[in-house]
């Protein structure tokens, strides 16, 4: 099946810094999304994005499909960021989603 | 229109019960996705139903089952339950295919003891 890594594992930020979290994947996929996963578990839809760019407030993200990575950019954060944020893939050929292993991110005021 | 829901929340069962879980979708949507959540494993992918019929599954034992109703409802069924199938299991739901945009519930979490 696809591997999907996330980097980094863990992320620190002090309230109101940027950050970016990267998604590379193996295979060439139809569907791309980010979510982030709330501290009850609760699964949030970020963005459909298998290709191209897409802005939602302070976040926003990046596929570019051809190389075969994502980035997830977090501006002014705020401690309502903190969780975790998993992007998920859906092969060309596949027939599932494959998610991958996420970013703790924590952050402080 | 209301989100995917999940019943129950919280489940607390011994080794070698059996559990029923169940998803509502959102209305209109047709694809129901279920997925194990487990620290150790990640998100992993149970099986899709679409129709009625299951279109995909994913690499579990023949232990856990599910099925989908013509309401789109689904129910998932892990049976001889051990102690490895504590998690948070998230169902989710998409219009047509898997592949599109996928939207999750809330999640049961079950503890086997």
């Amino acid at each position: 099946g696809i591997q999907v890594e996330q980097s980094p594992p863990d992320l620190i930020l002090q309230e109101g810094a940027n950050s970016t979290l990267r998604c590379n994947f193996s295979d060439s996929v139809n569907n791309l999304q980010w979510f982030h996963q709330n501290p009850w578990g609760q699964l949030i839809n970020l963005f459909y994005i298998p290709s191209g760019t897409k802005q939602n407030g302070r976040l926003s993200a990046t596929t570019v499909a051809t190389e075969r990575y994502s980035l997830l950019y977090i501006s002014s954060s705020q401690t309502t960021d903190s969780g975790v944020y998993f992007c998920a893939c859906f092969l060309n050929t596949g027939n599932q989603f494959y998610f991958g292993t996420g970013t703790s991110l924590t952050v402080i005021p | 229109k209301a989100g995917v829901t999940q019943t129950p929340r919280y489940l607390i069962k011994t080794r070698g019960q059996q559990v029923t879980l169940s998803c509502s979708p959102i209305s209109g949507h047709r694809s129901v996705s279920w997925y194990q959540q487990t620290p150790g494993q990640g998100l992993q992918f149970l099986f899709e139903y679409f129709s009625e019929t299951q279109r995909n599954k994913g690499n579990f034992p023949g232990r856990f089952s599910g099925r989908q109703f013509s309401n789109s409802r689904s129910e998932m069924n892990v049976s001889t339950l051990e102690l490895g199938d504590s998690a948070l299991y998230l169902c989710a739901s998409s219009l047509l295919t898997g592949e599109e945009t996928q939207y999750f519930g809330p999640g049961t979490r079950l503890l086997v003891l």
